[in-house]
Formats: structure tokens, C-alpha cells, sequence
């Protein structure tokens, strides 16, 4: 059984530019949600997606962005980046949205 | 939305210590709680998960946590600690409906245990 993966494992940005971070779920699962860890937090929820549809989203502007893909995979954009946006990015896959999580590795994304 | 507050920011520990760590959360309604845990270098894992029936849940390595509704509490515990538990441990919460169908977190606790 493959585990969630996520890409790349680190990634470098300046301010203003545009970044897309991938997620593939564990096999089986249709739920997949996303996650902004700051140095010395919890990870924050993002959005997460149910069968390709948007079916819950936190606190964050619209210039965080999300897909879903037929296999489960998933993508998080971000448009217009801050220097806030440097964190710890985690994708987790369940099998609904109440149940167990599993997280992947995660992106590290630093924004200069 | 329910929000997760956890006590402790740092817990240091001897070998063979007992532990526990609290957690409140706020929601009025049906439940999932769970604790994670982040060991250095690792990525989050599940220590484990309250969804109903006896409230004294059993995780892995010798962890568990007891869920008490009246106090909305989960707090984790542990007997006897060893070095390598050193870690970060993530208390968090579920809801079931509408908008708190969503995994919120606290902010963890750093356990480092001394040799």
C-alpha cells in the first residue's frame, strides 16, 4: 500500500510569484485536504476536497487555491505569494472527512 | 468552528516519567478527536482516535487518552516514558457537520525525555 507523497520536497520563491504544490492520496481514499504548518505550530486547515469538489475551507484568502483529479491527486496553488507563506505545507488523504488522516512528507516552501 | 487548545507548549521528562498532556476543544456537537504525534525528521503519524463507545482509548506504544465530554477533554497519557518519545505531539478535532468537517489542530506540545 503506497503512502501519501507529495512534490517537491522543498521549494524556493520570491514574493509575488506563484507556486503549485502536489499531493497523491494514499490508494483508496477520495478525500484529500491541505495544511499550512508554521515554524513552532499546529498545521492549519486549508481546504479540503471530496470526489474533485471543494467541501470545506479555512481561514485562508482566495488566492490559495485547490484541485482534485479523477485518481485522487491534488494540487494546492498559491497566486501572488507573501513572505507569510513560508511554511511547512502537508497534504493528508482519508476516507471521508471526518475519519483518520494520513499526512504525507510534506513541501517546504520558503518565500524571499 | 471548533477551535483546540493544548496547555503544555514544552514538557520535559526523565526516563520512566509519567505523562500526560492536556487538550480542550470547543464544538457543541458530535465529535472525532485525535492525537498525532511528530517524531524529529518524521512526518505526522496517528497516536490514536476517540470516534464513540468507551472513552479510554488505547494507541500505540503504550499511549492512551480518555475522553470526557462534560469537560470537553482528551487529554493523553502515558506511564512510563522512554527517550524516544522525544517528539511533538498534536491534539485534534473533527466535527461532523457543515463547516466543522474539518481536521482543526492545537498548537502541540514539545516532549523532549532525558536519557
Amino acid at each position: 500500500e503506497t503512502g501519501v507523497t507529495q512534490s517537491p520536497t522543498h521549494l524556493i520563491k520570491t514574493r509575488g510569484q506563484q507556486v503549485t504544490l502536489r499531493c497523491s492520496s494514499q490508494s483508496g481514499h477520495n478525500t484529500v485536504s491541505w495544511y499550512q504548518q508554521a515554524l513552532g505550530q499546529g498545521p492549519q486547515f486549508i481546504f479540503q476536497y471530496y470526489r474533485e469538489e471543494e467541501n470545506g475551507r479555512g481561514n485562508f484568502p482566495p488566492r490559495f487555491s485547490g484541485l482534485q483529479f479523477p485518481n485522487y491527486s491534488s494540487e494546492l496553488n498559491v497566486n501572488a505569494l507573501e513572505l507569510d507563506d513560508s511554511a511547512l505545507y502537508l497534504c493528508a488523504s482519508s476516507l471521508d472527512s471526518a475519519g483518520v488522516r494520513f499526512f504525507g512528507p510534506g513541501t517546504r516552501l520558503t518565500v524571499l | 468552528a471548533q477551535s483546540v487548545s493544548q496547555h503544555n507548549h514544552h514538557v520535559i521528562l526523565s526516563e520512566a516519567a509519567s505523562l500526560e498532556l492536556g487538550c480542550n476543544y470547543s464544538y457543541g456537537g458530535t465529535v472525532n478527536l485525535f492525537w498525532y504525534v511528530q517524531y524529529p525528521g518524521q512526518h505526522l503519524q496517528l497516536l490514536l482516535k476517540y470516534f464513540s463507545g468507551d472513552p479510554l482509548v488505547k494507541g500505540i506504544k503504550g499511549f492512551e487518552a480518555e475522553f470526557i465530554k462534560s469537560k470537553f477533554s482528551f487529554n493523553l497519557r502515558k506511564p512510563s516514558v522512554q527517550w524516544s518519545d522525544t517528539a511533538e505531539y498534536f491534539c485534534a478535532v473533527n466535527g461532523h457537520s457543515g463547516s466543522a468537517r474539518q481536521l482543526t489542530f492545537g498548537s502541540g506540545t514539545q516532549l523532549t525525555v532525558l536519557p
